[in-house]
């Protein structure tokens, strides 16, 4: 099975900031890499697909990048609706969507 | 407007069954496979399982193979998760959501349901 991991697990940052969260898969994975992320209490929400694809309706302070193993989510300027948790998840092995550990960010 | 919302959580014994469900609207439920997403309480998401969107494929990750199904019924844009045998590591928010169209080459998950709590205790 692909395992993925998230680098750092949490981090505090303030509104403005700029965030990097990587995540690493432990075979390559081209670019079949998502980004989801979780608010307290809610359902995850789709952020970025394929590595570097914005959703629809997804503000462009987000972006991705990576292939491979190796990804980034950036978050260029931090708004206060962005505390939450970051999740990658890769869809190429079959049907073993594995999600990654999450990383959450808090205020700082 | 895509709506997924769950239905049929609830608290079961070890050993128990219970049967989730996922009521589809606003898209072509008869297009899209669908998975279930589960969250143990202050974990991480774990995928459980898929359908195609015939319902001829189905997949299940190995902590739940054998013991849960996924179905769907395309006629009431509904999807189920019969789950049996439940352990306590079962506990979790289940969620319901749809996969990418089929066009796409990378598979994601799109849209998702509020959840449903399942709690498997004595």
């Amino acid at each position: 099975d692909i395992q993925m991991t998230q680098s750092p697990s949490s981090l505090s940052a303030s509104v403005g900031d700029r965030v990097i969260i990587t995540c690493r898969a432990s075979q390559t994975i081209s670019t079949y890499l998502n980004w989801y992320q979780q608010r307290l209490g809610k359902a995850p929400k789709l952020l970025i697909y394929a590595a570097s694809h914005l959703q629809t309706g997804i503000p462009s302070r987000f972006s991705g990048s990576g292939s491979g193993t190796d990804f980034t989510l950036t978050i260029s300027s931090l708004q206060p609706e962005d505390f939450a948790t970051y999740y990658c998840q890769q869809t190429y092995s079959n049907r073993l969507f594995t999600f990654g550990p999450g990383t959450t960010i808090d205020v700082k | 407007e895509v709506q997924l919302l769950e239905s049929g959580g609830g608290l079961v014994q070890p050993g128990g069954s219970l049967r989730l469900s996922c009521a589809a609207s606003g898209f072509s439920f008869t297009t899209y496979g669908m998975s279930w997403v589960r969250q143990a309480p202050g974990k991480g998401l774990e995928w459980v399982s898929f359908i195609s969107s015939n319902g001829g494929r189905t997949y299940y990750a190995d902590s739940v193979e054998g013991r849960f199904t996924i179905s769907r019924d395309n006629s009431n844009s509904t999807l189920y998760l019969q789950m049996s045998s439940l352990r306590d590591e079962d506990t979790a928010v289940y969620y319901c959501a749809r996969e990418s169209p089929p066009v796409r080459v990378v598979a994601y998950f799109d849209f998702w349901g509020q959840g449903a709590l399942v709690t498997v205790s004595p």
